[in-house]
């Protein structure tokens, strides 16, 4: 098992670009989630899915997209990214409810954007 | 206001030593309690899990307690290794909700020789 994997691991945009952050499972977990983390505060929910076909905000959804075509991915899409996305982009996936079982978290995506 | 809060934000401490890592809560109602331990570069690997009804739970040198009337949780580090640098974030969750977290910001650990 692979695990949660992330692509790519580092990122630089211009002001105003789009791009996609990947993430795969291979342990055919129900809920994925993506988080970022800024210095100096806690991790915040960006977009999360329960399931193929089901996606649903979080705390902080404005700027980015989400889908989940199939069980194993789950990419988050940047429509126009401005300097206030630069962060770490964390994907997260648990088998069932998370509160439960936990997230087994990728290693991270680090965008700068300029 | 749901947060989660953790002291003291950095920490050194000498290889050997024991360490104690404090954590706050004014979650409520809760479903249980992690502490993660994240790697510089890497993503945050579960630790310990307590439900409300737990007061401590043991993963090798990692203890964990709780006290759910005070809503105060630690994380014990006995006879450190320089491999424990690292942030140690604790995580609140709500009952019933799947995804409801509340993560802390942290408490960056660095084990010195």
């Amino acid at each position: 098992n692979a695990g949660v994997t992330q692509t790519p691991k580092f990122q630089v945009l211009k002001t105003g670009q789009s791009m996609t952050l990947q993430c795969a499972q291979d342990m055919n977990h129900e809920y994925m989630s993506w988080y970022r983390q800024d210095p100096g505060m806690g991790l915040r929910l960006i977009h999360y899915s329960v399931g193929a076909g089901i996606t649903d905000q979080g705390e902080v959804p404005n700027g980015y997209n989400v889908s989940r075509s199939t069980t194993e991915d789950f990419p988050l899409r940047l429509l126009s990214a401005a300097p206030s996305q630069t962060s770490v982009y964390f994907c997260a996936s648990s088998p069932l409810k998370g509160d439960l079982y936990g997230y087994t978290f990728g290693s991270g995506t680090r965008l700068t954007v300029v | 206001k749901n947060q989660v809060e953790q002291s003291p934000q950095s920490l050194i401490i000498l290889e050997g030593k024991n360490c104690t890592l404090q954590c706050n809560y004014t979650v409520s109602p809760f479903s249980n309690l992690r502490w993660y331990k994240q790697d510089t570069g890497r993503g945050p690997v579960s630790l310990t899990i307590m439900t409300f009804s737990e007061n401590t739970k043991s993963n090798r040198r990692y203890t964990a307690t709780l006290d759910a009337d005070t809503k105060q949780s630690s994380l014990h580090i006995t006879a450190s290794q320089l491999s424990d640098s690292a942030s140690y974030i604790c995580v609140v969750s709500l009952p019933n909700t799947g995804n409801q977290f509340y993560f802390g910001t942290g408490t960056s650990l660095t084990v010195i020789p």
